[in-house]
């Protein structure tokens, strides 16, 4: 069974960094393209960032454009998003997700993990 | 890019049928046949209802379908229970650079 867990969240202070990662199991992860998806308090889903499985290139939202980045690890079957110069805007919970075609982040998401919360406040 | 539209909410009593609205533009909903929809309940992480508009993962109860007009994706929910009750969210593949957008969700309420 594919399975995603996120992890790094936390309270930061604005204008800091925090990195959040989502470990894969129960799949080929290197084939496989990722996307991150957060929530602010009461909102609705917001589309962050992805990368497709056979290029480099990432992508990014507006909003963090410029401040967010996204990463893999193969080796250790994680993605990363490395997240600078946050706001209170940024508060949520942030969702790693899986594309349900490999290669496309933006076709669909079919696993999802559980969340990771990231407040900023000072 | 702006979100697609859904309405904030809907509401249906057991045993009826309701449908959700997603509307969007030939650059996204109506140009392209990869929509998909999300089933929230409080305090989880989303679930992967339909895909492709309306294809239906495996596990997902077949009241539970999608279709496409023009630049309106719609989700329909047959034979609503009680479990239904959650939050659902469309979204689609778009031309724009970011290549995904959501819709704003909508609440259901099983009366």
């Amino acid at each position: 069974e594919a399975q995603l867990l996120e992890s790094g969240g936390g309270l930061v202070q604005p204008g800091g960094s925090l990195r959040l990662s989502c470990a894969a199991s129960g799949f080929t992860f290197s084939s496989y393209g990722m996307s991150w998806v957060r929530q602010a308090p009461g909102k609705g889903l917001e589309w962050v960032s992805g990368f497709s499985g056979s290029s480099s290139s990432t992508y990014y939202a507006d909003s963090v454009k410029g401040r967010f980045t996204i990463s893999r690890d193969n080796s250790e079957n994680t993605v990363y998003l490395q997240m600078n110069s946050l706001r209170a805007e940024d508060t949520a919970v942030y969702y790693c997700a899986r594309p349900v075609y490999a290669d496309y982040y933006y076709y669909g998401l079919d696993v999802w993990g559980q969340g990771a919360t990231v407040t900023v406040s000072s | 890019q702006s979100a697609l539209t859904q309405p904030a909410s809907v509401s249906g009593s057991p045993g009826q049928s309701i449908t959700i609205f997603c509307s969007g533009s030939s650059g996204d909903v109506g140009g392209y046949n990869h929509v998909s929809w999300y089933q929230q309940s409080p305090g989880k992480a989303p679930k992967f209802m339909i895909y492709d508009v309306s294809i239906r993962p495996s596990g997902v109860s077949d009241r539970f379908s999608g279709s496409k007009s023009g630049n309106t994706a719609s989700l329909t929910i047959s034979g609503l229970q009680a479990e239904d009750e959650a939050d659902y969210y469309c979204s689609s593949y778009t031309r724009s650079t970011t290549h995904v957008v959501f819709g704003g969700g909508t609440r259901l309420t099983v009366l």
